[in-house]
């Protein structure tokens, strides 16, 4: 599975918009890009995921770039909940079903 | 609803004492996970498993077993705790459609062993 590179930690302003981003150049042509956040203390939560259209639920969306080297997970308005650590990962449906976890990105949200 | 519920959700035990960590899910999902997360580190695979008698071993697996004798349960297993095994456990399952997958957290249970 590709490798993924994101900030260890971000600030956001509680009500705007907070953008998290995560580079996986390395990424191939049939490895999706997950995302998921842990708040402290609990088990990591499935966000979103997308293979290289974006996407959008109703936590967030997902925007990939057209080269799929790059993502952007956008909270459209960021609440005190939402800090937490968000991992992106990248997962071939062919390398099995277990995640691989890296660092995160540590969000804050603040009031 | 369905879910995905760990026992006990904190324990303590002794150097050398056999602990057994209880998952189960009700989402009727073939594939389940056991991680353990450190303190101020990312989650790393024990073990899994993809169905009924079907175990495999992940990341970090010396000192732990599972088994597998039905689809709602896999059990993790400490077979003589050491005070490195000291982490929280975290169990998950997931099915897949459309080529990816989806995984599901229980809450996680916290072991001190001392």
């Amino acid at each position: 599975d590709a490798k993924t590179t994101q900030p260890p930690s971000m600030d956001c302003a509680e009500g705007r918009a907070a953008n998290l981003p995560c580079n996986h150049s390395t990424i191939s042509g049939n490895e999706y890009v997950y995302w998921y956040r842990q708040i402290h203390s609990q088990g990591p939560q499935y966000i979103i995921h997308g293979l290289k259209n974006n996407e959008t639920n109703e936590m967030a969306s997902l925007i990939i770039t057209e080269d799929r080297k790059s993502s952007t997970l956008i909270l459209p308005h960021a609440t005190l909940r939402d800090t937490a650590v968000y991992y992106c990962i990248v997962k071939s449906p062919n390398a099995g079903n277990m995640l691989t976890f890296g660092g995160g990105t540590r969000l804050m949200v603040k009031p | 609803d369905a879910e995905i519920t760990q026992s006990p959700r904190h324990k303590i035990t002794e150097t050398g004492r056999q602990v057994t960590l209880a998952c189960h899910q009700t989402w009727n999902h073939n594939n389940m996970f056991w991680y353990r997360q450190d303190l101020g580190h990312g989650l790393r695979l024990i073990h899994y498993s993809y169905g009924v008698q079907d175990t495999n071993k992940g990341e970090v697996s010396d000192g732990y077993s599972v088994s597998r004798s039905n689809t709602e349960d896999l059990p993790l297993t400490l077979e003589s705790a050491a005070s490195s095994q000291t982490s929280v456990y975290f169990c998950a399952s997931s099915t897949t459609s459309l080529g990816a997958d989806t995984q599901y957290f229980g809450p996680g249970t916290r072991l001190t062993v001392l």
